[in-house]
């Protein structure tokens, strides 16, 4: 079965510190695989797209990690702002345009 | 560009009333992605169109449902007749392509039915 899961559900962390979502998948065939921040009463917005071949992508203080052969993803955020308080979600497609998506991560950065 | 441009923000009616939601994509967007968002399941993707043209509904929870694109720069989704348990945000995204370019959501539309 072609599932998404994110962990952890939910996150606090105080400002300046870094964190690491994650993302595990049984999607296959695999296409590529998003991650997108929501702030709280506004459409997500895309962070990074990868694809199979691709290890890490990066987007400011947001680092994507892929390994294609575990199924694992990992969203890494450096120097937290309260600004990142919000929902991560982590969308996988397959082959055929066949959209997955994981329930998010909920990350509250705290002064 | 003032991005996906959603109407209406907010929509209350009541159950059994027809409820109409509109998008207005990102000029030159091939593509247009309506999805649904609930505490309960997430975001779900409902359907999509490729030049106006929906190719995937298989998202489209019953009958009630139905979404149109009658050109580039306008698309609907209607429910009719709506129930309690369409409440829910609904946001159309639009993307130039399918497979590796990024999708620019809309702001949503907040839909309540009583």
């Amino acid at each position: 079965k072609n599932q998404v899961e994110q962990s952890p559900q939910s996150l606090i962390i105080l400002e300046g510190k870094n964190c690491t979502l994650q993302c595990n998948y049984t999607v296959s065939p695999f296409s590529n695989l998003r991650w997108y921040k929501q702030d709280t009463g506004r459409g997500p917005v895309s962070l990074t797209i990868m694809t199979f071949s691709e290890n890490t992508k990066s987007n400011g203080r947001y680092t994507a990690t892929l390994d294609a052969d575990t199924k694992q993803s990992s969203l890494h955020i450096t120097a937290s702002q309260l600004s990142d308080s919000a929902s991560y979600i982590c969308v996988v497609t397959r082959t055929g345009n066949q959209f997955y998506f994981g329930t998010g991560t909920s990350l509250t950065v705290i002064p | 560009d003032a991005g996906v441009i959603q109407s209406p923000r907010h929509e209350v009616t009541e159950m059994g009333q027809e409820v109409t939601l509109r998008c207005k994509p990102i000029s030159g967007h091939d593509y247009l992605f309506w999805y649904r968002q609930t505490m309960m399941r997430g975001l779900e993707l409902l359907i999509y169109f490729n030049n106006n043209v929906p190719i995937d509904d298989s998202g489209m929870p019953e009958d009630r449902f139905s979404a149109k694109m009658p050109n580039a720069s306008f698309s609907t989704l209607k429910i009719q007749p709506s129930e309690p348990r369409d409440s829910a945000v609904y946001f159309c995204a639009s993307s130039f392509s399918l497979a590796y370019y990024e999708q620019y959501f809309g702001p949503g539309t907040r839909l309540t039915v009583t």
